[in-house]
């Protein structure tokens, strides 16, 4: 099975722009989270999809949104970037069967630099 | 509300000796946690997890050791390798809902070959 992919995996973008970046999950996995990692919070949760609705949200501002599609890819946008909106940015999905409800399956990251 | 401690930073160990990581958390209705190891440029890799029914979890050179009353987690790796060098991290559910979980800030293992 192939893992879960994220692209763009680099992307540098100026201050004030916007930015989408895409998540493929693991095929059969419902549910995609979302999660910053910067050096000085660590992971951060930012939210999670399944069957296309937001089921959970973190503590980020509203410039952070995202959407889920039919297929379950996932898509998160941040609006008016700021410096430090540069991070990590990494898709987990999840079977959500019996014994494995809870394990999340991470992607390589989108690397977002804001100038 | 969660939050999940590794107080140490980082952590070197010689090649075939045990690795001990440690993990603590604070809300302990929430009765699920992970570990997960992190290579550089990679996103993190599930290793293990253990339900709250449970006070223990093996999987080959990996255990894990639940203490509730002492809210405590621990990874045991033995033998280590050096391919175990690697940051890890200690997740515990933010909320009983969902997937919304909380990482620890990982600690850094150095497997000395």
């Amino acid at each position: 099975k192939a893992g879960v992919t994220q692209t763009p995996r680099y992307l540098i973008k100026t201050r004030g722009q916007q930015v989408t970046l895409s998540c493929s999950p693991i095929s059969g996995h419902r549910s995609v989270s979302w999660y910053q990692q910067t050096p000085g919070q660590g992971l951060q949760f930012l939210f999670e999809y399944f069957s296309e609705t937001q089921r959970n949200k973190g503590n980020f501002p509203g410039r952070f949104s995202g959407r889920q599609f039919s297929n379950s890819r996932s898509e998160m946008n941040v609006s008016t970037l700021e410096l430090g909106d540069s991070a990590l940015y990494l898709c987990a999905s999840s079977p959500l069967t019996s014994g494995s409800s809870y394990e999340q399956y991470f992607g390589p990251g989108t690397r977002l630099t804001v100038t | 509300d969660q939050q999940v401690k590794q107080n140490s930073p980082s952590l070197s160990v010689q090649e075939g000796r045990i690795s001990i990581l440690n993990c603590d958390y604070t809300n302990s209705m929430f009765d699920y946690f992970l570990w997960y190891k992190k290579y550089p440029a990679e996103g993190p890799t599930f290793l293990i997890s253990i339900s709250s029914i449970k006070d223990k979890n093996e999987d080959g050179r990996f255990t894990v050791f639940l203490n509730k009353s002492a809210k405590h987690l621990s990874l045991h790796i033995v033998p280590s390798q050096p391919g175990d060098s690697a940051v890890y991290f200690c997740a515990a559910p933010g909320d009983n809902y969902g997937q919304n979980f909380v990482f620890g800030p990982g600690t850094r293992l150095s497997v000395l070959p």
